[in-house]
């Protein structure tokens, strides 16, 4: 049974970077056609795609967030992260990690369907 | 990108009835690639259907799911108490993937 749990710093100062990692356990990340993906909500709001990564490493994103997202594996570690750069208060949200299979994935620019999700974790950002 | 507009933004009905949720795309969702996810208080979403009618693995038979194109409807034929919550529809053909607003379904 694979599961994710989030981790990272709770609060980021205005202008900095998030960095959050996700660490999968009861299966490897590393497993041929496997996708794993990042989806943030800001409080009391919806849900919002942020980005996907391919067991190879290709990375999907958001347009709308593309030039300050960096999403990465790390095989050794059975980890993938996120990294936001340059952030403002509208980053403030919490953050899930989560797996699309290959299955539900029929375009990765779109990110794909989530059938496992960690619990998340709330990031804010403020000085 | 594809906007979904979901109707309505809260559903108030009893345990026992039956609950109708509709969520509407901008443009037609290609091959049907819409789903639906039940999220509680301080929980992740959960997904309930892909597809836009296939059910997830463990999801109960009360909960369906229909449509295409442009319109999807998400329907739960007895409201359990545990059913109560909000509701997200979710395109993942188009990029970007986008999810619809939320429904609340609550207590009435």
């Amino acid at each position: 049974q694979v599961q994710l749990q989030e981790s990272g710093p709770g609060l980021v100062k205005p202008s900095e970077t998030l960095s959050l990692t996700c660490t999968v356990s009861g299966g490897s990340i590393s497993i041929i056609s496997y996708y794993w993906g990042w989806i943030r909500q800001p409080p009391g709001k919806g849900l919002e795609w942020i980005g996907t990564i391919y067991h190879t490493g290709s990375t999907y994103l958001n347009p709308s967030l593309k030039s300050r997202v960096t999403i990465s594996l790390d095989t050794s570690n059975n980890q993938f992260s996120l990294r936001l750069h340059s952030v403002t208060a509208a980053d403030t949200a919490v953050y899930y990690c989560a797996r699309p299979p290959s299955v539900l994935v029929p375009a990765p620019g779109a990110g794909g369907a989530f059938d496992i999700w960690g619990q998340g974790t709330m990031v804010t950002v403020s000085s | 990108e594809i906007v979904l507009t979901q109707s309505p933004g809260t559903l108030s009905l009893s345990p026992g009835e039956r609950a109708t949720l509709s969520c509407r795309a901008s443009q037609s969702v290609s091959n049907s690639h819409l789903a639906w996810y039940q999220q509680k208080p301080g929980q992740a979403p959960r997904l309930l259907i892909y597809g836009a009618s296939s059910r997830a693995t463990g999801i109960p038979d009360r909960f369906s799911g229909s449509g295409s194109g442009t319109d999807f409807t998400l329907t739960i034929s007895r409201l359990e108490p545990e059913d109560f919550a909000v509701y997200y529809c979710q395109q993942y053909r188009s990029s970007p993937g986008t999810f619809g607003q939320g429904t609340k379904v609550e207590i009435k």
